[in-house]
């Protein structure tokens, strides 16, 4: 089955740097890979996700590569503000056969002011 | 439109009993998944339900079932409770055509198992 696995476990960046959290996976055939941020007490919310037909989406301070060869890809968050201090979760997903959601191990992401 | 909820929020049960956990998903989402989340585990996928059906299931346990009724609404059920049961329990809906799409979580029920 999938395995997904997530680097680093936790980052600490000065506010208005940049952060960038990476994952790997090993099923070929996934082809949706959608990012999640969990604030304490709450479910994951979706930040942005990206399909494999494409090699890089971008969304305000959020921007999602993808590497289909290397079976990578990454969140890029520029100008971090405090409020962007969460756990971080990368997940993928193949469409054939066992169709769920295979979560890395997440980035715990603190924003020093 | 609202989201996903689920109730309820939190539970405490003792080992051996069972528990119903409830899950209402988006409106016009039909697909509702469940996962398990420990800081030991992560995130697991327990299993997910389409049109009253389960479609795909996770390595759980048969004490770990679901099930789904015709207004898409989804409920979970743990049978003879153990300690490593206590978790978040999340669920999320989505609104596929032929396979899952983006799914959209709830806030959770933290269950304490004592």
């Amino acid at each position: 089955g999938e395995n997904v696995e997530q680097h680093p476990s936790t980052l600490s960046v000065q506010e208005g740097d940049s952060a960038v959290i990476k994952c790997t996976y090993s099923d070929s055939a996934s082809n949706y890979f959608p990012w999640y941020k969990q604030e304490l007490g709450k479910g994951p919310q979706l930040i942005i996700d990206i399909r494999s037909n494409v090699g890089e989406k971008k969304d305000q301070r959020i921007a999602v590569t993808l590497n289909k060869t290397a079976k990578h890809f990454s969140l890029h968050i520029t100008e971090t503000q405090p409020e962007d201090s969460a756990v971080y979760f990368c997940a993928a997903l193949s469409n054939f056969g066992n169709e769920k959601l295979t979560f890395g191990t997440g980035t715990r992401l603190t924003i020093i002011p | 439109k609202a989201g996903v909820t689920q109730t309820p929020r939190y539970l405490i049960k003792t080992r051996g009993q069972q528990v119903t956990l409830s899950c209402s998903p988006i409106s016009g989402h039909r697909s509702v998944s469940w996962y398990q989340q420990t800081p030991g585990q992560g995130l697991q996928f327990l299993f997910e339900y389409f049109s009253e059906t389960q479609r795909n299931k996770g390595n759980f346990p048969g004490r770990f079932s679901g099930r789904q009724f015709s207004n898409s609404r989804s409920e979970m059920n743990v049978s003879t409770l153990e300690l490593g049961d206590s978790a978040l329990y999340l669920c999320a809906s989505s609104s596929p055509t032929t396979f899952t799409d983006t799914q959209y979580f709830g806030p959770g029920t933290r269950l304490t198992v004592l």
